[in-house]
C-alpha cells in the first residue's frame, strides 16, 4: 500500500463508450500525475496538478480529458477511444514538483479498448 | 527531451551482486531517481541522487556522476524478491520535469 488508490483495477471498454478512472491519494501530497505505461516503452507522463491546477498536458489526445476537484482527487475521463490507448494508467502523487521529491504511484488500471 | 538508456534485460544469480546502468542527456540535469516495479504492480521509490557520488540505503547502492551523465543501482546479496523492473528517471529544466527510462527488467535465477 503506498496510500494511493486507483479504481477500477481493470476496464474494457469499446470505442464508443465513455468511462472515467479515478484515483485519491491519502498521502497530504499536493502535485497527482496521470501516466501511461505501455509494453516495451518507458512511462508517459499525461498530465500533471499542483495544488489542482493543471501545470502540464503532454501532448495528450482530447479524447483523455482530466479532472481534478481538489489535492486528494485525480480523474480522468475517456471518450471515443483507440485501440491503441489499451495500456496501464498510474496515478501518482508527490509533496512538491515532480523533479524534487519522489513519487508514490497507486497500483495502476489495466484499460483494454476493444 | 531528454534520452534515457538502460540496458533491457538482465539476469543475475541468488546471493550475488548486480549494477544496472542509466546514461542520460546533462543538459539541464536537476537529479535522478530510481524505482523498482515488480511485474503487475506500482513504482515504488528506491533513490534519488543530486550530487555526485555514492547513496547507501541497506542491500540497495545508488550512485551518480553529473558531469558523465552516468548512474547506477548495484544491488547486493540478490534475493529472488528482487526480480523486477528498475526504472531510471531524470529530472531536468528549470520545472524539474522527469522523465523514465524504459527500464531493465532483472531476472534473479537460484
Amino acid at each position: 500500500e503506498t496510500g494511493v488508490t486507483q479504481t477500477p483495477r481493470h476496464l474494457v471498454m469499446g470505442m464508443t463508450n465513455k468511462k472515467s478512472l479515478k484515483c485519491e491519494q491519502h498521502l497530504g501530497h499536493n502535485a497527482m500525475y496521470w501516466y501511461k505505461q505501455s509494453a516495451k516503452k518507458p512511462l508517459e507522463l499525461m498530465f500533471v496538478y499542483n495544488f489542482k491546477e493543471q501545470t502540464e498536458n503532454n501532448s495528450v489526445p482530447s479524447r483523455f480529458s482530466p479532472e481534478c476537484p481538489n489535492s486528494s482527487h485525480l480523474f480522468l475521463h475517456l471518450h471515443t477511444l483507440q485501440p491503441e490507448d489499451s495500456a496501464l494508467y498510474l496515478c501518482a502523487s508527490s509533496q512538491d514538483r515532480q523533479g524534487l521529491t519522489e513519487q508514490y504511484f497507486g497500483p495502476g488500471t489495466r484499460l483494454t479498448v476493444t | 527531451g531528454q534520452n534515457i538508456d538502460q540496458p533491457t534485460e538482465m539476469t543475475a544469480t541468488e546471493g550475488a551482486i548486480v549494477q544496472i546502468n542509466c546514461t542520460y542527456q546533462t543538459s539541464g540535469f536537476n537529479g535522478l531517481f530510481w524505482y523498482q516495479q515488480h511485474a503487475g504492480e506500482a513504482p515504488t521509490f528506491l533513490s534519488y541522487n543530486v550530487l555526485d557520488g555514492l547513496e547507501e540505503k541497506g542491500r540497495f547502492s545508488s550512485f551518480l556522476s553529473r558531469s558523465k551523465g552516468y548512474s547506477y543501482l548495484l544491488l547486493k546479496e540478490l534475493q529472488m524478491k528482487d526480480s523486477a523492473s528498475y526504472l531510471c528517471a531524470v529530472s531536468f529544466g528549470g520545472y524539474q520535469k522527469v522523465t523514465f527510462g524504459t527500464g531493465t527488467k532483472l531476472q534473479v535465477i537460484p
